[in-house]
């Protein structure tokens, strides 16, 4: 078992760019989440899907967009991409909504 | 909403000492308490969890208790090692199920 695996680990953008944020898990969980770390503030919720086909907002949705591709997968894109995304971007999954989280090792992004 | 406030931000042991981190939460309606260690360059990884029907619960060198009344919970680290220096972070699921995080405690155990 891999777990919760991320692509890619680390990126560089410029402002205005856009990229998408890959996430795979492989223990059938049916909840995933999107997070984002910033120094001194922990984690904070971007998205989340609590099951197959649907997805809500978390804390800090603005400038994000997701989409649950199947039960394994989970993507968050950036459609014009700001200095203030800049972050470590983790993904989670779980089996009961909320309880027993696994994130994956994070992808690190820059927007210049 | 939930708002989970942690402390100490940093806390220093000799080996071998107990470290302790307390966190407190808002919302009376939160069930789930869990605790994270992060390594460097690393993901958080889950290494003890409380429900609210449990007032303590211990897994080796490590304990959790949660005080509902007041609304706050602590996690203890017994016997500390070199191993154990990482950031701890705290969490509460909101009536939601969605977790709030605490802004995390940088442990450091020095031989």
């Amino acid at each position: 078992n891999a777990g919760v695996t991320q692509t890619p680990k680390f990126q560089v953008l410029k402002t205005g760019q856009s990229m998408t944020l890959q996430c795979a898990q492989d223990m059938n969980h049916n909840s995933m989440y999107w997070y984002r770390q910033d120094p001194g503030m922990g984690l904070r919720l971007i998205y989340y899907s609590a099951s197959e086909g649907t997805t809500d907002k978390g804390e800090v949705p603005n400038g994000y967009n997701v989409s649950r591709l199947n039960k394994r997968e989970f993507s968050l894109r950036l459609e014009s991409a700001a200095p203030s995304q800049t972050s470590v971007y983790f993904c989670a999954s779980s089996d009961d909504r909320g309880y027993e989280q696994y994130f994956g090792p994070g992808t690190r992004l820059t927007v210049t | 909403g939930e708002n989970v406030e942690q402390h100490p931000s940093t806390l220093s042991v000799q080996e071998g000492d107990s470290a302790v981190i307390k966190c407190t939460y808002s919302d009376s309606a939160s069930n789930y308490f869990p605790w994270y260690k992060q390594e460097l360059g690393k993901g958080p990884q889950l290494i003890i969890d409380i429900r609210s029907n449990v007032g303590e619960k211990k897994d080796q060198r490590i304990a959790v208790t949660l005080n509902k009344t007041a609304k706050h919970f602590s996690l203890h680290i017994t016997e500390t090692q070199p191993e154990d220096s990482a950031v701890y972070f705290c969490a509460a699921a909101d009536s939601w199920g969605k977790l709030q995080f605490g802004a995390g405690t940088q442990v450091v155990v020095t031989p």
